[in-house]
């Protein structure tokens, strides 16, 4: 069975501080794992997803993950925030296919000026 | 390229009513699913479907309907809708490979808001 926590249901920050998101995962098998962004009354869209290459997985706008498998753990981080990073991200494993997926309950990130 | 299409971008229904959620998608993906999203629960699969003629149950099927005659189109359709079913609802779709399409990314449509009375 696979499962998908993200830590914090908030994050606030400040404009060019940097960004961590938290996400642990629960896998029985080797998984495939995402960040997705979704803006306000907006579909989601990929930041960024590991496959079992590099454990350090660079996105788009700035953004990088770490899969670290000992500690079931693929953070979601960016040196500098901006105020377009305000958002709500969403961590995903998955199984084959792209189906059977299984989304954490999100994380809103506010950036304050 | 248009992507995932979703039609209505947003509906009331009157509890007991009947509708269908439509969604296309012209990338030739052969997984296609349906979601409901609603606050501080993630996204939740409702039906998938692995190909044409083939459809399964997701995390919270009942209420919900699907068939998928095409490969394109993958329609969801709610029985006799109900209050509960209030939510954000998105189709998405990803493409499938030899190997069962492992870690392929999922592209979403931009979501139907529909609201039960």
């Amino acid at each position: 069975a696979q499962s998908v926590t993200q830590l914090d249901s908030h994050v606030s920050v400040s404009e060019g501080t940097p960004v961590l998101l938290r996400c642990n995962y629960s896998s029985s098998y080797s998984p495939s794992l995402f960040w997705y962004v979704q803006h306000p009354n907006k579909g989601l869209q990929l930041l960024l997803k590991y496959t079992s290459a590099a454990t350090l997985v660079k996105g788009i706008n700035g953004f990088e993950a770490e899969f670290k498998k000992s500690e079931t753990s693929f953070h979601l981080t960016k040196p500098s925030a901006h105020m377009s990073d305000a958002a709500e991200y969403f961590c995903v494993v998955s199984g084959t296919g792209g189906f059977k997926t299984i989304f954490g309950a999100g994380t809103r990130l506010f950036v304050k000026a | 390229n248009a992507g995932v299409t979703q039609t209505p971008k947003f509906q009331v229904l009157k509890t007991g009513q009947s509708m269908t959620l439509q969604c296309a998608q012209d990338m030739n993906h052969e997984y296609m699913s349906w979601y409901r999203q609603d606050p501080g629960m993630g996204l939740r699969l409702i039906h998938y479907s692995v190909g044409a003629g083939i459809t399964d149950q997701g995390e919270v099927p009942n209420g919900y309907n699907v068939s998928r005659s095409t490969t394109e189109d993958f329609p969801l359709r709610l029985l006799s809708a109900a209050p509960s079913q209030t939510s954000v609802y998105f189709c998405a779709s990803s493409p499938g490979t030899g190997a069962g399409g492992i870690g392929n990314t999922i592209y979403f449509g931009e979501g139907s808001w529909l609201t039960v009375v």
